[in-house]
């Protein structure tokens, strides 16, 4: 079945740390995955995408085939990180999964 | 322009009762897709609709359907609400049609409240 799970619900980092998100997904076709953020008070949105191969604010993510991974990175957290993230994954045929989401806190 | 607009914002009902949400989607998009989203379960895939077909659905039951019109709205019904139905629930629009990298444009949500 196809799934995406990311393993931390919570994570809390210090302003200046490095942070990384992890996301892994299970699906048989060639998958599309991204990334989106909910900023407290505002709309889910999109944050970045593996085909673009972007960084968007800093952050970046690659996919890794072989582990079947997509994770989030920045180097360098900033408070106005802090936020839930979701992992996404785009089958074929336009359904969009998403996993269960984590929560990031950035302490100033 | 105009984002997807969700309406209403919120919503009341009671057990027993039913309900219409309805979603307008981003000019030109013809995927629309609907979720339930709530802090235990997360994101939950209920339906997507593409030119007036669902072509993809959820593991809901059959209290939950939608509908889309020829000008791309679309609409989610529940009937016979249960206290576990109370939820925010996000529409999103998309461009469809297989389009690589298209993502989801969300609407801010209903919040459905059932007493």
């Amino acid at each position: 079945a196809q799934r995406v799970t990311q393993p931390e619900k919570l994570l809390s980092v210090f302003k200046g740390a490095p942070v990384e998100l992890k996301c892994n997904y299970s699906y048989s076709g060639s998958p599309e995955l991204f990334w989106y953020v909910q900023y407290s008070r505002q709309r889910l949105q999109l944050l970045l995408r593996h085909i673009s191969r972007e960084s968007i604010k800093g952050f970046t993510a690659d996919l890794n085939k072989g582990e079947t991974s997509f994770h989030l990175k920045k180097p360098f957290a900033q408070e106005e990180d802090s936020a839930m993230y979701y992992c996404a994954l785009r089958h074929s045929n336009d359904k969009v999964i998403f996993g269960p989401g984590t929560s990031l806190s950035v302490i100033p | 322009k105009a984002g997807v607009t969700q309406t209403p914002r919120y919503l009341i009902k009671t057990r027993g009762q039913q309900v219409t949400l309805s979603c307008s989607p981003i000019s030109g998009h013809r995927s629309v897709s609907w979720y339930q989203q709530t802090p235990g379960q997360g994101l939950q895939f209920l339906f997507e609709y593409f030119s007036e077909t669902q072509r993809n659905k959820g593991n809901f039951p059959g209290r939950f359907s939608g509908r889309q019109f020829s000008n791309s709205r679309s609409e989610m019904n529940v009937s016979t609400l249960e206290l576990g139905d109370s939820a925010l629930y996000l529409c999103a629009s998309s461009l469809g049609a297989g389009v690589e990298g298209s993502p989801l444009h969300f609407g801010n949500g209903t919040r459905l409240t059932v007493t």
